[in-house]
């Protein structure tokens, strides 16, 4: 599994659409999971297999998936997500996971 | 519900060991993996490694591999991580995950543990 790269920050006013992205030459072969970590807690799982919701969380989080990029979108951004995004994915076995550098998310 | 409780805080002299414990409950154990992932303070996420409850085959992070041991104890359901040979630069927040039952990700998380290396 290669590095993957993420944008350091991303603005965005509420109500808008934030769009964070992921990049590694290995994406088209693995599925991408991402994760949403406010200031001194755990990361929470937002979306897994590139596009898949867990049970509550919202539904303004998808996830989508394009050649070697992946973009986590949060429509109707509220102050609420403000927060730190990574990706990460692993191979096929498993014998490899990677995360990203990291998003922080700022809601203007 | 899941939940993964990890043991306390601890403060470590360099070149000693630590070893931080994930005590899971609420599905059965040993049905899935248990990953480590660690935080040093402002930084990133970073992967350790996982290991399988079910057969305690293991999968590190090439650059831990030489210090880092995952094992379980699946008469407690508690997975454990130690890592030896510690330096300043191992201070970090470690977290374990369960790892999902078809995905290499991790939807359950415990509530971290910080260790922290100093003289």
């Amino acid at each position: 599994s290669s590095e993957l790269t993420q944008p350091p920050s991303v603005s965005v006013s509420p109500g808008q659409t934030a769009r964070i992205t992921c990049s590694g030459d290995a994406l088209p072969q693995q599925y991408v999971s991402w994760y949403q970590q406010k200031p001194g807690q755990a990361p929470l799982l937002a979306i897994y297999r590139d596009s898949e919701r867990p049970s509550g969380i919202p539904e303004r989080f998808s996830g989508s998936s394009s050649g070697t990029t992946v973009t986590l979108t949060i429509s109707g951004v509220q102050a609420e997500d403000e927060a730190d995004y990574y990706c990460q994915s692993a191979d096929s076995s498993g014998s490899y996971w990677v995360f990203g550098g990291g998003t922080k998310l700022t809601v203007l | 519900q899941v939940q993964l409780v990890q043991s306390g805080a601890e403060v470590k002299k360099p070149g000693a060991s630590v070893k931080v414990s994930c005590k899971a409950s609420g599905y059965t154990f040993m049905s899935h993996g248990i990953t480590w992932v660690r935080q040093a303070p402002g930084q990133g996420l970073e992967w350790m490694g996982w290991i399988s409850v079910y057969n305690s085959k293991t999968n590190y992070a090439q650059k831990h591999q030489d210090r880092v041991t995952m094992t379980t104890d699946t008469s407690t359901n508690t997975a454990y991580m130690e890592l030896r040979s510690l330096r300043f630069d191992d201070t970090a927040v470690y977290y374990c995950g369960r790892v999902g039952a078809a995905d290499f990700m991790s939807e359950y998380w415990g509530q971290g543990t910080l260790v922290t290396v100093s003289s």
